[in-house]
């Protein structure tokens, strides 16, 4: 029952790299979405997708971008690492939209120094 | 807008009742969720109540909803210290839209 798995759990950048955080989920699932936790703010959702080959923005969107190339697979990719994106990036998935139960990955600590 | 508030901290003896709060400012809000984070794992949905509920009891879980007030409360009975973790209300508009998610409370369980 592996669930919703991402890779890599930690990273250190320093600013100005990219890197691309990957979401796997093996339930079939519809939606898939990514988040970031920050200390006292919750979870702010970054983008999501309603489907293959669907992406859309969430609450923070800027300086991020996502691919859904494949049903299981939610790649969130930051092109030029900044110390704002410092955070703990969740990624999650559901049958269908919000609704459902939002089943989440265990987390990637990304530090940007 | 959407806001959720929680409290940031809660401290309870093993044992005990917690209580949980929440508020909220939607009222168009349909569906209301609790989400348990243990340290080092993503969230896990706890239970969630529609909002033409006034409570829902879950064994150890009672959510009571108080749609005037936009107050959601998460009462544990006789918590354990199982029960220490971060645990976040979210609100939802219905079908179609996201979750907002209020900042956390973590409760602390002493033995």
């Amino acid at each position: 029952n592996a669930g919703v798995t991402q890779t890599p759990k930690f990273r250190v950048l320093k600013t100005g790299q990219s890197m691309t955080l990957l979401c796997a989920q093996d339930m079939n699932h519809e939606y898939m979405y990514w988040y970031r936790q920050d200390p006292g703010m919750g979870l702010r959702l970054i983008h999501y997708s309603v489907g293959e080959g669907t992406t859309a923005k969430g609450e923070v969107p800027d300086g991020y971008n996502v691919s859904r190339l494949k049903k299981q697979n939610f790649l969130l990719g930051l092109e030029s690492a900044a110390p704002s994106q410092t955070s703990v990036y969740f990624c999650a998935s559901s049958a269908r939209d919000s609704l459902f139960p939002l089943h989440f990955g265990n987390g990637t600590r990304l530090t940007v120094t | 807008g959407e806001d959720v508030e929680q409290s940031l901290f809660l401290s309870v003896r093993e044992g005990d009742s917690s209580v949980i709060n929440c508020t909220y400012t939607d009222s168009s809000s349909t569906y209301l969720y609790w989400y348990k984070q243990e340290p080092g794992a993503g969230l896990q949905l706890l239970t969630y109540i529609f909002s033409n509920m006034d409570m829902k009891q879950d064994q150890r879980l009672t959510v009571l909803l108080n749609k005037k007030d936009k107050h959601l409360s998460l009462r544990i009975a006789d918590t354990q210290t199982g029960d220490s973790a971060i645990y976040f209300c979210a609100e939802s508009m219905g079908a179609g839209n996201m979750l907002t998610f209020g900042g956390g409370t973590r409760l602390m369980v002493k033995p």
